[in-house]
């Protein structure tokens, strides 16, 4: 069956730009997470969504970044004006279960955003 | 994500033994954890999990401790193979909706 599948694959945007990185979670997946990735390091948590709820955007790094989720399925992450430091793969994640985090999450593959 | 692994804690194993990748939690509320093993260029993917009205939980060559006077959890995997190669991270979550993930160990193993 299809995973989590994430578009584009690969991002390159000049600084100041605006870019939209699409989340499509396995069909029927109460919830879905983004994450963010520096190199080398863990994923970071940047927000939840329950259904089209977004329940804990508390990762969020700053206004720029916006998540939304409109029907409860595909999601979208919305990044203002990107900055170096917004560099990072984005990862999306979904659970079947609602709850957050309490429950195995499926991974897709990220998104890798470099800002020039 | 690619180039996971930078910079990271390596284990190296023979292929054939057993490994143990350990992990210091630092939220004593913390109350379900889990294991994540990611390959370069893919999104981690889930190993095993556990809740902290267990010690030990076992799956398919993979055994996670649990042990929440020291706050530490480990991973087992046995017969390590080349496949197995990847960074694993070991992840916490308090019972909110965030997931905490640790600083993860590159795992080699030596053909």
């Amino acid at each position: 069956g299809a995973g989590v599948s994430q578009s584009p694959r690969y991002k390159v945007a000049k600084r100041g730009q605006d870019v939209a990185l699409r989340c499509d979670p396995i069909s029927g997946h109460v919830s879905l997470f983004w994450y963010q990735q520096a190199l080398g390091q863990g994923p970071e948590f940047l927000t939840y969504f329950q259904n089209e709820a977004q329940l804990d955007k508390s990762g969020l790094p700053s206004d720029r970044f916006f998540a939304e989720r409109p029907e409860g399925s595909v999601s979208t992450l919305k990044i203002q004006r990107t900055q170096q430091e917004d560099s990072a793969v984005y990862l999306c994640a979904s659970s079947l279960e609602g709850g957050g985090g309490r429950y195995e999450q499926y991974f897709g593959p990220g998104t890798r955003l470099t800002v020039t | 994500g690619e180039n996971v692994g930078l910079h990271l804690p390596t284990l190296s194993v023979q292929e054939g033994d057993n490994s143990i990748i350990n992990c210091a939690y630092s939220n004593s509320a913390s109350d379900y954890f889990i294991w994540y093993k990611q390959e370069s260029g893919k999104g981690p993917q889930f190993i095993i999990d556990i809740r902290s009205n267990m010690d030990k939980r076992q799956g398919q060559r993979v055994t996670v401790l649990l042990n929440k006077t020291v706050k530490h959890l480990s991973l087992q995997i046995a017969a390590t193979q080349p496949g197995d190669s990847a960074v694993y991270f070991c992840a916490e979550n308090t019972g909110g909706f965030k997931t905490i993930f640790g600083a993860g160990t590159r795992l080699f193993v030596k053909a």
